[in-house]
């Protein structure tokens, strides 16, 4: 089946620094990938959504400039959060959308974000 | 989208069948059924999805009543890995190139007790 990566599985920061995740398509070139945020014992809210080659669209009340996202290639996303603050501690998972008979979205393991 | 209604929590014995219900009241003739879990700490992982047959693969087995207005996921034998969230959604797979993305509800904490 299809294998989405991330990396890395968890990063502690200061507030105020900026943490980069990476979102990789293993074994299939995805066009587009999503990236989703959940809180503790929240469900996976959709944060926004890259095409490969163009710029990402955000979900309402997701501020573009404070996590953004770069799809430079067919197998890469990443996801940056800017001056991370507490508030933004969260765990990130990315997803990529998978044609063909399911055309659905396999789901990476998700990166554990803890700023201080 | 169809709304989807799911009990937040259930039990099962491990080795027993697990039978996850899900409501899809509002569903319309071109939305599919599907399943996800998520276990903690861990990505979605996709287990199955049908339109209007009943479908069976290597996880689980997937019934949709007739009129498709409710479903039921089975776990054969649960073991304890089977213990996670467990999310229906009903979405729109396109046949002319858009897609639909996937949302989740609040899903169905299932427990797998020994």
């Amino acid at each position: 089946g299809a294998v989405v990566s991330q990396h890395p599985s968890w990063v502690i920061c200061k507030s105020g620094t900026s943490v980069k995740i990476e979102c990789r398509s293993l074994d299939f070139q995805a066009t587009t990938m999503f990236w989703y945020r959940q809180f503790p014992k929240q469900s996976l809210m959709l944060m926004a959504t890259s095409n490969e080659g163009s710029k990402a669209t955000y979900e309402q009340g997701v501020e573009k400039d404070k996590f953004l996202i770069n799809h430079a290639s067919l197998t890469l996303s990443t996801l940056t959060v800017t001056s991370a603050h507490p508030e933004d501690s969260s765990f990130y998972i990315c997803s990529a959308r998978v044609y063909g008979f399911l055309d659905t979205q396999y789901f990476g393991p998700g990166t554990r974000l803890t700023v201080l | 989208d169809a709304k989807t209604t799911q009990p937040p929590s259930m039990d099962c014995a491990e080795g027993r069948a697990a039978n996850l219900p899900c409501n899809h009241s509002t569903i319309s003739g071109n939305e599919y059924v599907y399943w996800y879990r998520q276990i903690h700490s861990q990505g979605p992982q996709y287990i199955i999805h049908g339109l209007k047959n009943n479908e069976t693969n290597e996880m689980a087995s997937l019934i949709i009543t007739e009129d498709r207005k409710s479903s039921t996921l089975i776990l054969p034998h649960a073991t304890l890995r089977d213990t996670a969230v467990y999310y229906c959604i009903v979405r729109v797979v396109m046949n002319s190139g858009g897609y639909q993305k996937v949302t989740f509800g609040t899903g169905t904490k299932l427990q797998v007790i020994p």
